[in-house]
């Protein structure tokens, strides 16, 4: 089974408008985190937002929030007030066990291709 | 903002010929990982490696490849006879445990041609 699906191969919005970007995950863990990168045309991966399995709140970097929810094991990411610079692949990752055990791996999804039109 | 250095971001390579992918994690770092990725494809774990040894490594990893920390700094991904299907992007990452948020930094990848 897919331990971090992403639905949406591509994506489009208008400049200036919220997109939000799926992510379902699958772990029997109850310690994990998940995470959203960007990789843009240039090929590297640049880390978004982090969100802990413990974590209360829902995490925000700026324009970037994580809209958790727990029960229904889902990540989506929102980015608002979409740029042009936004265009890029987007990637959910999954880290199984606590973030104590730093040799665990992420586990990706599949990615989804966001195009942000003016 | 500390990086992570790949070396090359560029190689070809033809079939059957040893290639070595270089990286320099985050100096207080502790846990190293090789990533790959084909084209177009998703991102694929190959092996994480801590305390001068592999923690863990996927089905990918077989035994044309190995890593080492030579001299302390630099962290080797060796592909002995190079395949076709070898040909991706490599991406090293380095995670420190103090901070897990923030852990997992990649570097720019290697994009490895196998001709």
């Amino acid at each position: 089974a897919q331990k971090i699906t992403q639905t949406q191969p591509g994506m489009f919005v208008q400049e200036k408008e919220a997109v939000t970007l799926d992510c379902t995950y699958d772990t029997s863990d109850p310690s994990y985190g998940l995470f959203w990168y960007k990789q843009p045309s240039s090929g590297e991966m640049i880390f978004l937002i982090y969100q802990g399995s413990y974590d209360q709140q829902n995490a925000t970097e700026g324009r970037y929030s994580l809209n958790f929810q727990k029960a229904r094991k889902s990540a989506n990411l929102v980015i608002s007030a979409s740029q042009l610079g936004d265009s890029a692949m987007y990637f959910c990752a999954m880290r199984e066990g606590p973030a104590s055990g730093g040799y665990n791996k992420l586990i990706f999804g599949a990615g989804t291709r966001l195009a942000v039109h003016p | 903002e500390p990086e992570v250095t790949q070396t090359p971001s560029h190689q070809v390579t033809q079939m059957g010929q040893e290639v070595i992918l270089r990286c320099v994690p985050i100096s207080n770092h502790l846990y190293f990982y090789w990533y790959r990725q084909i084209l177009g494809q998703k991102v694929e774990f190959l092996v994480s490696f801590y305390n001068n040894e592999i923690s863990e490594k996927s089905e990918i990893f077989d035994d044309q490849f190995s890593v080492e920390r030579p001299d302390g700094s630099n962290f080797t991904l060796k592909i002995r006879s190079t395949k076709l299907e070898d040909s991706a992007m490599y991406f090293c990452a380095s995670r420190q445990a103090i901070r897990p948020n923030y852990g997992y930094t990649f570097g720019s990848g290697t994009r490895l041609t196998v001709v």
